[in-house]
């Protein structure tokens, strides 16, 4: 099984100010077909989970432009250029070259 | 879009639940259900998916011979059934809808539903 951790499991960000989110799995995600199936979730308090980036990098629709990911193989980033208070609640990455795989989300919260 | 779950169960250890997620407003048949879990104050969960046009299902190793995916093209519905409760089945259950195979991509999700177990 693919196992995915995240660093750090918790952050507290002025606004304004970027944060980044690391996770690294247990095997490359780089699938035959040439995509990377790594995805950036939110779960905001109280709420379902909502995508935020899909194939490493690519915004999901109406995800604001401060939200960015990178990343290769088995290391990969989300980026918050300026977090802003509405951002706060756990991101979860998730894999799903074999089946799914969350990782074990980060708490986001403001200063 | 909607995935709406049905609502809240309280069941014993032992015992089995079904919770459903119907879905409205897109072409049933042409999206994969997933269904995820989240214990209290844990990270996400995935259980399995359905695909609601062949009934073909997919389950975590975790969950084999105790979750059935079923689904009712007539009335647009996917049931999850949990058999054999253990307390630590206690959490929300979200169904979730994905378009094609082997993707990631969950644009919807339904609202929850806590399935408490507890003797």
């Amino acid at each position: 099984d693919i196992v995915l951790t995240q660093t750090p499991l918790s952050l507290s960000v002025t606004p304004g100010q970027p944060a980044s989110i690391s996770c690294k799995s247990s095997q490359s995600l780089l699938q035959t077909d040439g995509k990377t199936y790594l995805y950036w979730y939110l779960q905001k308090p109280g709420q379902s989970p909502q995508l935020l980036i899909y194939e490493v990098s690519n915004r999901f629709s109406g995800v604001p432009d401060r939200f960015s990911g990178s990343g290769s193989g088995t290391d990969f980033t989300l980026k918050i250029s300026r977090v802003e208070a509405e951002d706060v609640g756990v991101y979860y990455c998730m894999q799903s070259k074999q089946l799914f795989t969350f990782g074990p989300g980060t708490k986001v919260d403001i200063k | 879009v909607q995935l709406v779950q049905s609502g809240a169960e309280v069941q014993k250890p032992g015992a089995s639940v079904k919770v459903s997620c119907k879905a409205s407003g897109y072409t049933f048949t042409d999206y994969y259900i997933h269904w995820v879990r989240q214990a209290p104050g844990q990270s996400l969960e995935w259980m399995g998916w359905i695909n609601p046009s062949s009934g073909g299902t997919t389950y975590a190793q975790k969950f084999q011979g105790r979750v059935t995916l079923t689904s009712d093209t007539s009335i647009n519905t996917v049931d999850m059934e949990l058999r054999r409760l253990r307390i630590d089945d206690t959490a929300v259950y979200y169904c979730a809808r994905v378009r094609h195979f082997g993707s990631g991509i969950v644009d919807y999700w339904g609202q929850g539903t806590l399935v408490t177990v507890s003797s």
